[in-house]
């Protein structure tokens, strides 16, 4: 139980597009879904947590113009990365939880390329 | 800014070789988490050990927690191949924050 999948699991695309991740809890609601970047060989840094049905809180740092969030449904929230410029180029992996549990469930990743 | 930092970055040993990976962190948590990462994927949660508690096993897994120096350890024993992959902790206060990781290669 607990999977979350994530979609797609790799993009590429031009300079000055938007690009739309999905990250969807399969077998459970999540009451919590937090968005993280991680570039190579480094840990994962965590760029905003979102609530259902509440606008998301943004880390220090992020630009919430820039990465936008949204967390419509217990089982669905997207990040999509506007205008996206190659410095945007990274790994952004999801996780999600649950009302209780401590651990948080993680999708497998997409593999930004922003050309 | 992270809070958990992990040592050592990386570590090789061979199949049948135990593998430590260290962790510290800097302000209070609830609990102390530990997640595994293959190459290009998510992490997957493998064991979670409370602030009250000192040690806790898990299969191969062995996590200690000295919270009176900020600490925590992950020992796997009998190593496999199938180990090998980035090892992170998670510390979890008002929320959970990652450590740099171990990259752990385990050769056959």
């Amino acid at each position: 139980g607990a999977v979350v999948s994530q979609h797609p699991s790799w993009v590429i695309c031009k300079s000055g597009t938007s690009v739309k991740i999905e990250c969807r809890s399969l077998d459970f609601q999540a009451t919590t879904m937090f968005w993280y970047r991680q570039f190579p060989k480094q840990s994962l840094m965590l760029m905003a947590t979102s609530n259902e049905g509440s606008k998301a809180t943004y880390e220090q740092g992020v630009e919430k113009d820039k990465f936008l969030i949204n967390h419509a449904s217990l089982t669905l929230s997207t990040l999509t990365v506007t205008s996206a410029h190659p410095e945007d180029s990274s790994f952004y992996i999801c996780s999600a939880t649950f009302q209780g549990q401590n651990i948080q469930y993680f999708g497998a990743g997409t593999r930004l390329s922003v050309l | 800014s992270q809070q958990g930092e992990e040592d050592p970055q990386a570590l090789s040993i061979q199949e049948g070789e135990n593998a430590t990976m260290n962790c510290s962190y800097k302000t209070s948590i609830n609990n102390l988490q530990w997640y595994r990462q293959n190459s290009g994927r998510g992490l997957v949660h493998l064991i979670l050990i409370r602030s009250n508690e000192r040690e806790k096993h898990s299969g191969r897994l062995r996590v200690t927690l000295d919270t009176s120096k900020k600490s925590s350890s992950l020992l796997i024993t009998a190593s496999r191949a199938a180990d090998t992959a980035s090892y992170f902790c998670g510390a979890a206060g008002n929320k959970l924050t990652f450590g740099g990781g171990t990259r752990v290669l385990v050769k056959p």
